[in-house]
């Protein structure tokens, strides 16, 4: 079984620019999940989808923040424009129940 | 708001020692308690605790919860440089919220020859 696939692992952006992060869920998961680790914090849940609606986004740090799953599959998270404080480990993690999560290996955003 | 303690932050053995790793809780509606390691990438999962003064065990890896004093422990006995990691504490609440998971800062345990 395939895992939890995002991209890119690495990206380093200027302050004001745009970013879109892409999370592939494993296959057959409703449920997936945005999460963010910035230096020295606790990881952060961000938002939750259950298939292509937002379940919880309660987490969302403000509107620059875009995040979407289309069609219920992959899911992408743009922030525009990113300011320094949006620098942090964004990991996307998926389950078919509650139980069962599995992340994936992150994206390292960098906004200098 | 819900809250996870870890503690040490960082420790340092040699191979063969044996660890105690710390987790303190506050929760609303408590519903599970779960232990992931990280090595250089995704978390993976080790552990789902419910109920306590149920040990989990998994290899030299153990772990048991304490619903009375909110806290749970992970025992890594004659610990291997493969077992350096970030270990994460996270809880999950039975509220609205019940798919979110609240971690911890983590553990770093580094394992020296």
């Amino acid at each position: 079984e395939a895992g939890v696939t995002q991209f890119p692992s690495h990206s380093v952006i200027e302050k004001g620019q745009t970013v879109t992060l892409r999370c592939d869920p494993i296959s057959g998961h409703d449920n997936l999940y945005w999460y963010r680790r910035v230096m020295g914090k606790e990881i952060k849940f961000l938002l939750h989808f259950v298939k292509e609606s937002k379940q919880d986004e309660s987490g969302m740090p403000n509107n620059r923040f875009l995040a979407e799953r289309t069609g219920g599959t992959y899911s992408t998270l743009k922030v525009q424009p990113a300011e320094l404080e949006d620098s942090g480990v964004y990991f996307c993690a998926s389950s078919q129940d509650i139980y069962g999560y599995t992340f994936g290996s992150g994206t390292r955003l960098t906004v200098v | 708001e819900d809250k996870v303690v870890q503690s040490p932050l960082s420790l340092v053995v040699h191979e063969g020692d044996t660890v105690t790793l710390n987790c303190s809780y506050e929760v609303t509606n408590f519903r599970s308690l779960l232990w992931y390691k990280q090595e250089k990438k995704a978390p993976t999962f080790l552990f789902m605790l419910t109920s306590s003064g149920i040990e989990k065990k998994s290899g030299r890896l153990s772990s048991i919860l304490d619903k009375k004093e909110l806290f749970s422990i992970l025992n890594i006995t004659a610990t291997q440089t493969g077992d350096s990691a970030v270990y994460l504490c996270a809880v999950r609440d039975s509220g609205a919220g019940s798919y979110q998971l609240t971690f911890g800062k983590g553990t770093k345990l580094s394992v020296i020859p």
